[in-house]
């Protein structure tokens, strides 16, 4: 069974904090790598793809990848309590299905 | 403006009723996908089609159908055979292309059953 592993949390920073979210795959083919944003009771949406190894980074938000490792990784700088959410990681798998974890649920407090 | 539409939001449902959540969108997208998303838990694939006509099942197919007569539309039926469907649905579109391939989501529907 393909599977896609996070740590669920919660996690719990303080505001201005560095978030750090950790996912692990196990279809060493996968190729595409995203993280979604979901708020409570709310659809997911998309904040950052990664396709290669090493960092990408885009506001405060930086997506890191090791497909060595089967490792990607989620960092938010200056952590804001808007942030507050659930973190889904997602794997493009090598027959284009798009396979997810279960979710970190991130809390930043003031 | 371009997007994924899902109607209902919120629907009620009697045990042994067959139910049809719709799913349009605009954005010239090959591939849709349903998902369904229990509390606590992250997405499981219930159907994905990549092309009109063509479907296949993802990993919890049992108890639902799907069809994909235009390229728009991705109507998923939840039938009496589910035998727990309450759960919040989750509808999404992307581009055949494989070097892509980000997910965009409709608002979601949830469905209870009473």
């Amino acid at each position: 069974q393909k599977e896609v592993e996070q740590n669920s949390g919660p996690l719990s920073v303080p505001e201005g904090a560095i978030a750090s979210l950790n996912c692990t795959y196990s279809d060493r083919g996968s190729q595409s790598f995203f993280w979604y944003r979901q708020y409570s009771g709310k659809s997911p949406e998309l904040i950052m793809s990664i396709y290669s190894n090493g960092d990408k980074e885009d506001g405060r938000f930086t997506a890191q990848l090791n497909k060595a490792s089967q490792y990607v990784s989620l960092l938010i700088r200056d952590s804001q309590p808007s942030d507050s959410a659930t973190y889904l990681c997602a794997v493009k798998e090598n027959n284009n299905d798009m396979r997810f974890g279960a979710g970190t649920r991130l809390t930043v407090k003031p | 403006d371009g997007g994924i539409t899902q109607s209902p939001k919120y629907l009620f449902r009697k045990e042994g009723q067959n139910v049809t959540l719709s799913c349009e969108q605009n954005l010239n997208h090959d591939a849709m996908y349903w998902y369904r998303q229990d509390p606590g838990q992250g997405l499981r694939l219930i159907y994905y089609s990549q092309i009109v006509n063509d479907f296949q099942k993802g990993d919890i197919a049992e108890g639902y159908s799907v069809s994909r007569e235009k390229k728009e539309s991705f109507p998923l039926t939840v039938t009496s055979a589910q035998k727990n469907p309450t759960a919040f649905y989750l509808c999404a579109s992307s581009s055949r292309d494989r070097a892509l391939g980000e997910l965009f989501f409709g608002e979601g529907s949830r469905l209870t059953v009473l």
